[in-house]
């Protein structure tokens, strides 16, 4: 079964509007990490935002904010005042206990935002 | 600027060789985890490894194997290639102490089997 689902393939966004990246995710385990990256044409994924389970407010790194909603398992990315730059693959990702002990990361489809002049 | 540094940056080879891609991880970075991204889909666990030994696989055949050496650097060979090898290799590391958000990624290494 999928762990994260990412529904959106492609999402377009006017330069200087704001976007939400959809993203939902799967787990019974109480304790998990639910991560954002960017990946842009050059391969390298960038680290975006982090948000842990047990957080009560939703995080915020600039930009970026993750709305999450944990009855419904789920964990958008917002960003806002879109840059031509944002261009590129997003992709939501959860890593399962907060222990660090051989867990990796589970990442979705990703999702490619065009950002338009 | 990324501190992993992953080469080479791309590579050609044929159906049934063998391949060594290496990661080159910041200093203090006793861990590292190698991830296989085909076109269009998000990243793949491989392995993780933590102070030179194994400690995470996912669902990859033996024939992916790794190692990681002391100066925090390391390397996935794949042996007797396959068509569906051909990806994006990433690796990706982190200090000890880091964060669970902590890994940084390098720009990976593509893989084209022919």
């Amino acid at each position: 079964a999928q762990k994260i689902t990412q529904t959106q393939p492609g999402m377009f966004v006017q330069e200087k509007e704001a976007v939400t990246l959809d993203c939902t995710y799967d787990t019974s385990d109480p304790s998990y990490g639910l991560f954002w990256y960017k990946q842009p044409s050059s391969g390298e994924m960038i680290f975006l935002i982090y948000q842990g389970s047990y957080d009560q407010q939703n995080a915020t790194e600039g930009r970026y904010s993750l709305n999450f909603q944990k009855a419904r398992k789920s964990a958008n990315l917002v960003i806002s005042a879109s840059q031509l730059g944002d261009s590129a693959m997003y992709f939501c990702a959860m890593r399962e206990g907060l222990q660090n002990y051989g867990q990796n990361f589970v990442f979705g489809p990703g999702t490619r935002l065009s950002v338009l002049p | 600027e990324t501190g992993v540094t992953q080469s080479p940056t791309h590579l050609i080879k044929t159906r049934g060789q063998q391949v060594t891609l290496r990661c080159s991880s910041q200093s203090g970075h006793n861990t590292v985890s190698w991830y296989q991204q085909a076109l269009g889909q998000g990243p793949q666990f491989i392995f993780q490894y933590y102070r030179e030994e194994e400690n995470g696989r996912g669902n990859f055949p033996p024939r992916f194997s790794g190692l990681q050496f002391p100066n925090y650097s390391s390397e996935l060979n794949v042996n007797a290639l396959e068509l569906d090898d051909s990806a994006l290799y990433l690796c990706a590391s982190k200090p000890q102490d880091g964060y669970n958000y902590g890994y940084t990624f390098g720009s990976g290494t593509r893989l084209t089997v022919v």
